[in-house]
């Protein structure tokens, strides 16, 4: 079963150009998961979707950024002109909806983006 | 709502001496604790996980943590630190009984192994 699958790994970007991030959860999740890492800070919630549905956006900036889980296909967090200062690590997380216990979440190994 | 505190931002320890991460917590319900550790430019691995069963929690390469109520603690514990073991450390609180399975993480512990 492989695990929470992330590419690109490393993605570079100009300023003013879009920004494209694919997750794919861990087979039979439905609920994935974006965190954003900047350097020296923590781990910040971005959103949380499930199948079609976004659940939880509050960690997400107001403007352009958005994310979406289509039924088929994986997880695209798009962050559109991107600013130096997205330059982040943005890690994707899935779990399994209905009988797993303890709200255990599966990481993904992150795509790092760098604004240039 | 749940909110967690990593009280050291920095952990220095010489290679064979125990290690001792330490993690506060609040939260309204009966919380799931968690301590994921990650690697430079690597995601997060799950060490352990706390969900209400024993307070006493093993997880990988060595380390445990103990669930304390009554202080509201989560610290996590090695009885000796290898080189490996270098890296962010990360505590996190989730409020059961919530289906958004809203996670709060910890701002994190840079543990660094001397030899």
């Amino acid at each position: 079963n492989a695990g929470v699958m992330q590419n690109p790994r490393h993605l570079v970007r100009r300023r003013g150009q879009e920004a494209r991030l694919r997750c794919s959860p861990m087979k039979g999740h439905s609920h994935v998961y974006w965190y954003r890492q900047l350097p020296e800070e923590g781990l910040k919630f971005m959103v949380y979707l499930q199948k079609e549905n976004i659940i939880d956006e509050s960690g997400m900036p107001k403007e352009r950024f958005s994310a979406e889980f289509p039924k088929e296909g994986p997880s695209i967090l798009r962050i559109q002109q991107v600013v130096r200062g997205d330059s982040a690590a943005y890690f994707c997380a899935s779990s399994y909806s209905g009988t797993d216990t303890g709200n255990t979440i599966y990481f993904g190994e992150g795509s790092w983006l760098t604004v240039v | 709502a749940q909110s967690v505190t990593q009280l050291d931002s920095h952990v220095s320890v010489s290679e064979g001496t125990p290690v001792l991460l330490r993690c506060n917590y609040s939260s309204s319900y009966s919380p799931s604790l968690f301590w994921y550790v990650q690697h430079p430019n690597k995601g997060l691995q799950l060490l352990l996980k706390y969900t209400s069963a024993a307070t006493l929690v093993k997880g990988i390469n060595g380390f445990e943590a103990e669930f304390k109520k009554s202080e509201t603690s989560f610290h996590l514990t090695k009885p000796s630190a290898h080189m490996s073991d270098a890296a962010e450390y990360f505590c996190v609180v989730s409020d059961d009984w919530k289906v958004d399975n809203d996670m709060r993480f910890g701002a994190g512990t840079r543990l660094t192994v001397k030899p």
